[in-house]
């Protein structure tokens, strides 16, 4: 089964500077990958995902992530963090034939200092 | 698109009662929904599958008899919540599977307290 690590449950950056969030999964073949941001009280958003191709992945609102399969990771960046980005962010890894394979992290909580 | 809608968006009951919440794909069909739980400042923990057309299937260690999903049409998924206590006090919230792709959307989620 697979597995995700997000390792930095809280990050803290100034609004304009630029931010990576880290996401390493576990998976026997091609992993599916996603991330999603939740706001307070709210459901989740997708904001990409990576099925295949190209291994750098624009999403909405700004951000991208890079699929490493080396690495197994799939990091999340955005170049210029804004205020509204404040919020939790999860990383998912799924499986195409597996309908409720879908495995997510533990999230990590992007505060921005303004 | 992909829009997926919950309601109620909060409910509060007393302990005992029952409390439906539900779930609809608004802009596409969906054969699998799934119903998630999260606690405070936790990851999403998945209750069960929904398939249209057939029974649910539960994650270990969640109670069937006490969590009733029905997924009556290729739209509309409903969560249950039977007899419940204070400790089911939690956010709920649905996703709906795209026919498609591997992607869920998810709802807004639904924030059950009972007194």
């Amino acid at each position: 089964a697979q597995s995700v690590t997000q390792p930095d449950i809280h990050i803290t950056v100034s609004e304009g500077a630029s931010l990576e969030l880290r996401c390493n999964y576990s998976y026997g073949a091609t992993p599916y990958l996603f991330w999603y941001v939740q706001s307070p009280g709210q459901g989740l958003q997708l904001l990409l995902k990576y099925f295949s191709g190209d291994t750098l992945v624009q999403g909405i609102k700004g951000f991208e992530a890079e699929f490493k399969r080396s690495q197994s990771s799939f990091n999340l960046r955005k170049p210029s963090v804004h205020w509204s980005d404040a919020a939790e962010y999860f990383c998912a890894v799924g499986a195409l034939y597996n309908n409720n394979d879908m495995r997510f992290g533990a999230g990590t909580r992007l505060t921005v200092k303004p | 698109g992909a829009v997926v809608s919950q309601h109620p968006s909060r409910v509060i009951c007393k302990s005992g009662t029952s409390v439906k919440i539900e779930c609809r794909s608004l802009d596409f069909q969906a054969t699998t929904m799934f119903w998630y739980r999260q606690f405070p400042k936790k990851s999403l923990m998945l209750m069960a599958t929904s398939n249209e057309g057939s029974k649910a299937t539960y994650e270990q260690g969640v109670e069937k008899d006490k969590f009733l999903i029905n997924h009556a049409s290729l739209t509309l998924s409903t969560l249950t919540v039977t007899s419940a206590h204070p400790e089911d006090s939690s956010f709920y919230i649905c996703s709906a599977r795209d026919p498609g792709l591997p992607t869920q959307y998810f709802g807004p989620g639904t924030r059950l307290t009972v007194l």
